[in-house]
């Protein structure tokens, strides 16, 4: 099946250092979506990206949609404790034929570890 | 609005044994979905439901079956549970316009 590379698998930063961890496909993707996982939880959404080249932020998380669409990154600034977690990019590929319904196929995700 | 939820939240099982993972979304969405979560192997979709009334296979279909009951609830069951299928569920929800999926909070399921 479909596969994304995120990277990288974990990171271990120090409060208020800036943190970058970016998925790559194969193939071609419409839809790039950014969760984030705390212990014991489900996931959240964190950003949503649509078009090649969106660039979105939230609050402290920035986002981009690669021009080339098998690629994007998330950056979080100036990280606090409560970043703690693990980061999954997810996306639906283009499909050829059909519909996806949605189906999305997710990274292996990012554990990021901040010290205070 | 409670969004997607999940019961039980944990759950012990001995090998052979059933049981059924309920879902339900308040959010009328019209696309359920059924997710496992293994460490490392990030989420695999096992089960699908895009509308009420039809249902289909994701990645990880074997040992499983779903039932879309109405469109608020969908629920996955273990006809004869596996160690292997010791996991955390997840269920998610979507609606139709976006590919947004907004998740449950999870069942920890052991299997002895």
């Amino acid at each position: 099946g479909q596969q994304l590379n995120q990277s990288p698998q974990s990171m271990f930063i120090q409060e208020g250092e800036d943190v970058s961890m970016n998925c790559t496909s194969s193939s071609i993707f419409n839809t790039w979506l950014w969760y984030k996982q705390d212990p014991g939880e489900g996931p959240v959404l964190l950003i949503a990206l649509y078009k090649a080249g969106e660039l979105t932020s939230n609050g402290r998380l920035t986002a981009q949609f690669g021009i080339t669409r098998k690629d994007s990154f998330l950056n979080i600034s100036a990280s606090i404790p409560s970043d703690v977690g693990i980061y999954f990019c997810a996306g639906t590929p283009l499909n050829a034929g059909g519909t996806s319904y949605g189906k999305l196929t997710f990274g292996q995700g990012t554990i990021l570890t901040v010290h205070p | 609005n409670a969004g997607v939820t999940q019961t039980p939240k944990f759950q012990v099982l001995k090998t052979g044994q059933s049981m059924t993972l309920q879902c339900a979304q308040d959010m009328n969405h019209n696309s359920m979905y059924w997710y496992r979560q293994d460490p490392g192997m990030g989420l695999r979709l096992i089960y699908y439901s895009a509308s009420e009334g039809t249902t289909d296979k994701g990645e990880v279909p074997n040992g499983y079956n779903v039932s879309r009951l109405n469109k608020r609830e969908f629920s996955l069951r273990l006809e004869s549970a596996a160690p292997s299928q010791t996991s955390v569920y997840f269920c998610a929800s979507r609606a139709s316009a976006y590919n947004e999926q907004f998740f449950g909070p999870g069942t920890r399921l052991t299997v002895l």
